[in-house]
């Protein structure tokens, strides 16, 4: 089963806004991953935060993580229609093994 | 330098028959995963391979197998095909362990 939730389920936008999508978790990790999808295709890795990291930067993205609510979010900055696609948070455990849990996922649509 | 290269993209499968999907990690990463997704489970974990050995393996039946070769190139199979694994299967690598996982396009299989 998924160990995460990802919160909203959808989000529709403007383009030129900002998207936040938020991913909770169930145990403790050793770092958590942001993944894109577009529709049919694989995932982009988008950012890598680690246990003890609370907030990170790339580019339009802002991802903060709070181990002791057990969730990150994910901050997408001015928007653009190139966007549109499934976003999902994924966690190692602990032990930094390569299994990732994968939560839900956010449909985010940006509309031109 | 390439990324994760999956074949076949799209097949179809007969239910009773078995298939073999193969990845090609990135150049110098010895770790490779596999996941399964589908509509109503997501993405789910389905074993990890490092060094010719798994090292972590999913809830997923013994009809799911795979394996993983001297160059790290890795191929899993799925024996006895039911109509609940048509899913897009993915493959992941990564240079160790902890660290970030990048996937592939994926295999679109389909059971009829």
């Amino acid at each position: 089963s998924q160990q995460g939730e990802e919160d909203p389920q959808a989000l529709s936008i403007q383009e030129g806004e900002n998207a936040t999508m938020n991913c909770s978790y169930k145990t403790s990790i050793n770092n958590l991953q942001w993944y894109r999808q577009n529709s049919g295709r694989g995932l982009v890795h988008l950012i890598l935060i680690r246990s003890n990291e609370r907030e990170k930067h790339s580019g339009r993205l802002r991802v903060t993580l709070d181990t002791s609510k057990k969730s990150s979010s994910l901050l997408i900055t001015a928007s653009r229609a190139a966007d549109t696609a499934s976003y999902f948070c994924a966690t190692g455990d602990q032990t930094g093994a390569n299994n990732l849990f994968f939560g839900t996922g956010t449909r985010l649509t940006v509309i031109p | 330098k390439a990324g994760v290269t999956q074949t076949p993209r799209y097949l179809i499968k007969t239910r009773g028959q078995q298939v073999t999907l193969s990845c090609s990690p990135i150049s110098g990463h010895r770790s490779v995963s596999w996941y399964q997704q589908t509509p109503g489970q997501g993405l789910q974990f389905l074993f990890e391979y490092f060094s010719e050995t798994q090292r972590n393996k999913g809830n997923f039946p013994g009809r799911f197998s795979g394996r993983q070769f001297s160059n790290s190139r890795s191929e899993m199979n799925v024996s006895t095909l039911e109509l609940g694994d048509s899913a897009l299967y993915l493959c992941a690598s990564s240079f160790g362990q902890g660290g970030t996982i990048y996937f592939g396009e994926g295999s679109w299989l389909t059971v009829v």
